[in-house]
């Protein structure tokens, strides 16, 4: 079966624009998780869903950003009124449960750079 | 506050030879570990993990040491072969908490000729 698959996978912002980014789970993964991974960093966990609710999002760096899973499958990071420091590899992946210790799997990622 | 830290950002080995990357963790509360592997324009792909109650994990080429009393793993691959070459993340949880993952920074493995 497929992986998980991320669109777009380059998106070129101006500064203050809004943005969406997609990501298309593996098939039957209830946990979603978000990541963000500046230049020679480490991926920076962001939120996390099982199903379609929102279990944590601890880690969106500010009001700007918003990820939602309104059918518990695809989901969507919308980040508003872009900033250069937002400039990143957002990664997705998913798991087939919640549990811990269920291999995260990672799509491509979205590289954004915000002008 | 880097709770996961990969103190070498790259390391070059001879083909065949050993490779050990290195890894240390601050927060006593992790009790799960993983290793990640990452080409180019690729997301990052599970390799090995081993929770707090082993010491040692091995899968074929990949061992995973941990060493709680130091806070500090270790992945060693024997031999390293030159499709080896990417960048590998040490990455941590707390399994009472939550699923989400603490990554270190990232080692870049050259394996040469």
């Amino acid at each position: 079966g497929a992986g998980v698959s991320q669109s777009p996978r380059y998106k070129v912002a101006k500064r203050g624009q809004d943005v969406a980014l997609r990501c298309d789970p593996i098939s039957g993964h209830v946990s979603l998780f978000w990541y963000q991974q500046a230049l020679g960093q480490g991926p920076e966990f962001l939120t996390y869903f099982q199903n379609e609710a929102q279990l944590d999002k601890s880690g969106l760096p500010s009001d700007r950003f918003f990820a939602e899973r309104p059918e518990g499958s695809v989901s969507t990071l919308k980040i508003q009124r872009t900033q250069q420091e937002d400039s990143a590899v957002y990664l997705c992946a998913s798991s087939s449960s919640g549990l811990a210790g269920k291999t995260q799997y990672f799509g491509p990622g979205t590289r954004l750079l915000v002008l | 506050d880097q709770q996961v830290k990969q103190n070498s950002p790259s390391l070059s080995v001879q083909e065949g030879r050993i490779s050990i990357l290195n890894c240390d963790y601050t927060n006593s509360m992790f009790d799960y570990f993983l290793w990640y592997k990452k080409y180019p324009a690729e997301g990052p792909t599970f390799l090995i993990s081993i929770s707090s109650i082993k010491d040692k994990n091995e899968d074929g080429r990949f061992t995973v040491f941990l060493n709680k009393s130091a806070k500090h793993l270790s992945l060693h691959i024997v031999p390293s072969q030159p499709g080896d070459s990417a960048v590998y993340f040490c990455a941590a949880f707390n399994t009472g908490t939550a699923s989400k993952l603490t990554f270190g920074t990232g080692t870049r493995l050259q394996v040469t000729l």
